[in-house]
């Protein structure tokens, strides 16, 4: 399979600070990986996602980085704001798994205002 | 606003009911999945349908019976449910299921089995 562990579990952070959230995967087979934002009450949404041929993508106040020798990508947002507050969760897939993604264990993160 | 929708938002069920849930997409998506997500937990994968076929079964218990009637359906029929099946059920979709494609998730039916 594949284990993607995901840290923090909670993060607090000021309106207009930035936030990081980092996943790290297990299979070097591994070569896409999206993430996920939970509100309350609503379905994951995908946000951004990176294949293994690019090192880092970003839209507008989102970025994804990617580490394929140390097998960790990392999100990080910046200027956050109140409405950023929700449960992001990273994912790895793999080729020849029926497009399985194997999830993170979830960060909440807050925003204060 | 989500483009896969699911109903009901919200289902409560006795343990000897017979209830169902339908998820449906207009992307011409011929993937379609059905997770349960438990509460501050990672979403796990139950189904997973490929032009209207089942592809994978994570070993779920027959309770839960998946269906899909044409490529922008799919429904979860559920009976003889137990309590540690109150959860949140979402319904994904995908173009296909080739690597590297991105899951749109619907905002799930909130199941509460009394």
């Amino acid at each position: 399979g594949e284990n993607v562990e995901q840290h923090p579990s909670t993060l607090s952070v000021q309106e207009g600070d930035s936030a990081v959230i980092k996943c790290t995967y297990s299979d070097s087979a591994s070569n896409y990986f999206p993430w996920y934002k939970q509100e309350l009450g609503k379905g994951p949404q995908l946000i951004i996602d990176i294949r293994s041929n690019v090192g880092e993508k970003k839209d507008q106040r989102i970025a994804v980085t990617l580490n394929k020798t140390a097998k960790h990508f990392s999100l990080h947002i910046t200027e956050t704001q109140p409405e950023d507050s929700a449960v992001y969760f990273c994912a790895a897939s793999k080729p020849n798994t029926g497009n399985q993604f194997y999830f993170g264990t979830g960060t909440s993160l807050t925003v204060i205002p | 606003d989500t483009e896969v929708t699911q109903t009901p938002k919200h289902l409560v069920m006795g343990m000897t009911n017979k209830k169902s849930l339908k998820c449906e997409q207009h992307m011409g998506h011929r993937a379609m999945y059905w997770y349960k997500q438990k509460a501050k937990k990672p979403p796990e994968l139950m189904f997973v349908y490929s032009y209207e076929k089942l592809s994978i079964n994570e070993s779920v218990p027959s309770r839960f019976s998946p269906e899909c009637p044409n490529s922008s359906l799919l429904n979860l029929h559920l009976h003889a449910l137990q309590p540690e099946d109150s959860a949140l059920y979402l319904c994904a979709s995908s173009q296909d299921l080739g690597h590297n494609q991105p899951q749109h998730f619907g905002d799930g039916t909130r199941l509460s089995i009394l």
